[in-house]
């Protein structure tokens, strides 16, 4: 069976420090990775996403990174954090092929003080 | 760009009782998945759909690729099925998933 671990599970930072915010994905090779952000009461917001080790594409522009250096890694980071980067971090995979069903990790929650 | 249109945002059911979910798309997607997020803000999958209609206990689901929407319809409602409620809908040849606002579900005993 598949599983996806992310961690931390919950993290306080200083504005301006750096983040790295990892997730693991178990049973099941070559996945499409993808990083989402969730503020308090908020929608979902997809960051990034990335079909292949190395390769990665960005949704929407935050001031973050990610990078796949393994085939069952995704991990996202910052330099800098700011206020505005607090909330809930998601990291999901799907399938490669046509039926592309979102599974979610459990999620990190970040506050940026 | 593409637009997820989720309504209503607020819902308050007695116990038993049911009701109808609905998401509105402004472009043609491909399929469209169904979540509910408890409080501890995990997301759990209730359906996935590229076509026609789903269903599993209480909960069925339906989307209209055609006419550019989707439903949740949920029947004799528990208190387990407080939560907030998303759609996510796919476009056609991208890894891009829009989530609708959300609908806040609260089912009073």
């Amino acid at each position: 069976a598949q599983t996806i671990h992310q961690w931390p599970v919950a993290e306080i930072k200083a504005v301006g420090s750096p983040l790295s915010l990892g997730c693991t994905i178990k049973g099941k090779s070559s996945p499409n990775l993808y990083w989402y952000w969730q503020a308090t009461g908020g929608t979902l917001q997809q960051l990034f996403y990335s079909i292949t080790v190395g390769q990665v594409e960005s949704v929407v522009q935050l001031n973050l990174s990610a990078s796949r250096p393994k085939d069952d890694q995704f991990i996202l980071s910052t330099e800098k954090l700011l206020l505005s980067h607090s909330g809930f971090y998601l990291c999901a995979w799907s399938l490669t092929h046509s039926q592309n069903t979102l599974y979610f990790g459990a999620g990190t929650r970040l506050s940026v003080l | 760009g593409d637009q997820v249109e989720q309504s209503p945002s607020a819902l308050s059911l007695h116990e038993g009782t049911g009701s109808a979910l609905r998401c509105n798309f402004t472009t043609t997607m491909r399929a469209v998945q169904w979540f509910q997020q408890n409080s501890r803000g995990s997301l759990i999958n209730l359906f996935y759909l590229a076509s026609g209609t789903k269903e599993n206990g209480r909960l069925k689901s339906t989307f209209n690729s055609k006419e550019s929407y989707s439903t949740l319809h949920i029947r004799d409602a528990q208190l387990e099925d407080s939560g907030t409620y998303f759609c996510a809908a796919i476009n056609t040849g991208n890894y891009k998933y829009v989530f609708g606002a959300g609908t806040r579900l609260k089912v009073i005993a």
